[in-house]
């Protein structure tokens, strides 16, 4: 069954932690990408990557970092930099530009 | 910098009228254009998309329009059913979407 699996669903994190954000995909998509979503609100881009060992800043990239060893796998740190992480965080993947992106099913992020 | 509008923010209709969203986009390399639902506490879904070279495409109840001169892109949904009633998401881009702020409708039986 092939999809994009984001892990865990609920995640809380004290001031000061850095907590990391679990993605994995079994699509062979070549881009992946983080999205954050406050209440009531749109998707802002967190980071983005085209291909393995590379990655680019989003528009919100600030007190956030990613890494991309493996093509299947795009994990999301939310560090102690990062003020007010407490939102809803998708990840997403897609094969080429010309096809919308597969999203996961989210983790919802809160501080405590 | 990049950006998306989505009007209206909130919409009501009674079940069977025809609700419409607008998009409007700020990238003129922006190439592809796809819409998204989303119900509460879920994940957005693709529902319909469109690429710069088409204007219009039509899925059974679902359309979307658009126009590059204008920037501007719709979706258009006929015979609303209360199932229809979620937070519906514009995007446009080419290796990165930009999305708008949602637009939550309310079908009404």
């Amino acid at each position: 069954d092939g999809g994009i699996t984001q892990s865990p669903k609920y995640l809380f994190r004290k001031e000061g932690q850095n907590v990391t954000l679990s993605c994995e995909q079994n699509l062979n998509h070549d881009a992946m990408y983080w999205y954050r979503q406050d209440p009531g609100q749109g998707l802002r881009l967190i980071y983005y990557s085209q291909i393995v060992n590379d990655f680019q800043k989003g528009d919100i990239a600030e007190g956030y970092s990613v890494s991309r060893e493996k093509k299947e796998s795009f994990p999301l740190t939310v560090t102690s930099a990062q003020k007010n992480p407490t939102a809803f965080y998708l990840c997403a993947s897609r094969t080429d530009i010309n096809y919308g992106y597969t999203f996961g099913s989210g983790t919802r992020l809160t501080v405590v | 910098g990049e950006n998306v509008e989505q009007h209206p923010s909130t919409l009501s209709v009674q079940e069977g009228d025809s609700a419409v969203i607008k998009c409007t986009y700020s990238d003129s390399a922006s190439n592809y254009f796809p819409w998204y639902k989303q119900e509460l506490g879920k994940r957005p879904q693709l529902i319909i998309d469109i690429r710069s070279n088409v204007g219009e495409k039509k899925d059974q109840r679902i359309a979307v329009t658009l126009n590059k001169t204008a920037k501007h892109f719709s979706l258009h949904i006929t015979e609303t059913q209360p199932e229809d009633s979620a937070v519906y998401f514009c995007a446009a881009g080419t290796y990165k979407y930009i999305f708008g702020t949602g637009t939550r409708l309310k079908v009404l039986a």
